[in-house]
């Protein structure tokens, strides 16, 4: 147990439907992430919220909708996704966001998308 | 972009025998971590070792930095079937506000 809940676990999808990933943090941090797993590739950045404030949106697709209401929160809304969004998407908080240097990150264990 | 390269990116050993990896990144930095991924799961934070560092101990994990080869290395000592997983090195740019994480190491202990 990290501290980091995502719901749901595991995600199907047809290309037209609207759905959102869920992210709470219980750990008093105040910077939040989403990050991106496909298969045989690296873990690619998403999106960065640091104090509810979006600090960087890594070239993502509008499909992909962040939102971040309080600093234990984070939504990914999805939207028209492809095929090719299928992934685990995971979800990270850290204690401090800021351009200092990022400690330790939080991760939860993740949702499982497949887009049909 | 693609920061960190682990090397190699597969590695069988046999339980009790030392793990090496390594990984090299690109920019200057302000600190390189070490996670760890079990299949299908979150990643675990290991170990953090900031650029004026250049070896850190935590229990069986040795890491070191070599700043000016801009490299890493990873030591698991005693190796048990239960470190099977992936290992990832991140790398915290200067003036960046996030991790980048390179393509990780599949380590597999056979009992």
């Amino acid at each position: 147990e990290t501290g980091v809940t995502q719901t749901p676990r595991h995600l199907v999808m047809g290309m037209t439907n609207k759905k959102s990933l869920k992210c709470e943090q219980h750990l008093g941090h105040n910077a939040m992430y989403w990050y991106k797993q496909s298969a045989k590739k690296p873990l690619e950045l998403m999106f960065v919220y640091n104090f509810k404030e979006q600090t960087e949106n890594n070239s993502v697709p509008s499909r992909f909708s962040p939102e971040c209401p309080n600093s234990s929160h984070l939504f990914l809304h999805l939207h028209t996704l492809q095929p090719e969004d299928s992934a685990l998407y995971l979800c990270a908080s850290s204690l401090d966001g800021g351009a200092g240097g990022t400690g330790e990150l939080f991760f939860g264990e993740g949702s499982r998308l497949t887009v049909l | 972009s693609q920061q960190g390269e682990e090397d190699p990116q597969a590695l069988s050993i046999q339980e009790g025998e030392n793990a090496t990896m390594n990984c090299s990144y690109k920019t200057s930095i302000n600190n390189l971590q070490w996670y760890r991924q079990n299949s299908g799961r979150g990643l675990v934070h290991l170990i953090l070792i900031r650029s004026n560092e250049r070896e850190k101990h935590s229990g069986r994990l040795r890491v070191t930095l070599d700043t000016s080869k801009k490299s890493s290395s990873l030591l698991i000592t005693a190796s048990r079937a239960a470190d099977t997983a992936s290992y990832f090195c991140a790398t915290v740019d200067t003036g960046r506000r996030a991790l980048t994480f390179g393509s990780g190491t599949r380590l597999q202990v056979q009992p």
